[in-house]
């Protein structure tokens, strides 16, 4: 089955810096690669997700890219705000099959 | 529209025993997943079921077990409980599949065995 692997495990940024959170994955048939983001106390929630067919996606100050032959993708976050502290899961998945989570990035953006 | 809805949200019990948690997933959505978090673990899938029919399972032993309702509500069983088996369960409902679409997640049943 799949393995996703995610890096770091603990990020700690000033306010205003920028945040990178790195996965890699284990089947070439994954093509489907979200980003969800846990508060303490919440579930996880959906921020951007990216597909096999797209390289870059953007939506406002995060960002999500896809290396494909590399089979890994990131997540960046840039302008951390305190509110953006969380824990972040990556995960992917192939047609057919469930969604594999990494496990977990705790980011802690400090004022 | 009312979120994925969990129950109950936290219990004790004891090792041998056993423990059914329930889940409400959003109005329409068909699929209902169930994920076990632990720190150590992370986030590991358990199953998935979608129009009462289990579509996936995770590497897990068979004492942990899953059902879907006609009306969509899912619940799942852990029989003869064990130590290891603290964490916290959550719930995610789709309109069609986490391969396909965005899963929403319920808040979570925290379950500790002692």
């Amino acid at each position: 089955g799949e393995n996703v692997e995610q890096h770091p495990s603990t990020l700690s940024v000033q306010e205003g810096d920028s945040a990178v959170i790195k996965c890699t994955y284990s089947d070439s048939a994954s093509n489907y690669f979200p980003w969800y983001k846990q508060e303490l106390g919440k579930g996880p929630q959906l921020i951007i997700d990216i597909r096999s067919n797209v390289g870059e996606k953007k939506d406002q100050r995060i960002a999500v890219t896809l290396n494909k032959t590399a089979k890994h993708f990131s997540l960046h976050i840039t302008e951390t705000q305190p509110e953006d502290s969380a824990v972040y899961f990556c995960a992917a998945i192939a047609a057919g099959y469930a969604l594999n989570f990494g496990k977990g990035t705790s980011l802690l953006v400090t004022p | 529209k009312a979120g994925v809805t969990q129950t109950p949200r936290y219990l004790i019990k004891t090792r041998g025993q056993q423990v059914t948690l329930s889940c409400s997933p959003i109005s329409g959505h068909r699929s209902v997943s169930w994920y076990q978090q632990t720190p150590g673990q992370g986030l590991q899938f358990l199953f998935e079921y979608f129009s009462e029919t289990q579509r996936n399972k995770g590497n897990f032993p068979g004492r942990f077990s899953g059902r879907q309702f006609s009306n969509s509500r899912s619940e799942m069983n852990v029989s003869t409980l064990e130590l290891g088996d603290s964490a916290l369960y959550l719930c995610a409902s789709s309109d069609r599949g986490g391969n396909t679409g965005e899963l929403f997640f319920g808040e979570g049943s925290r379950l500790t065995v002692l």
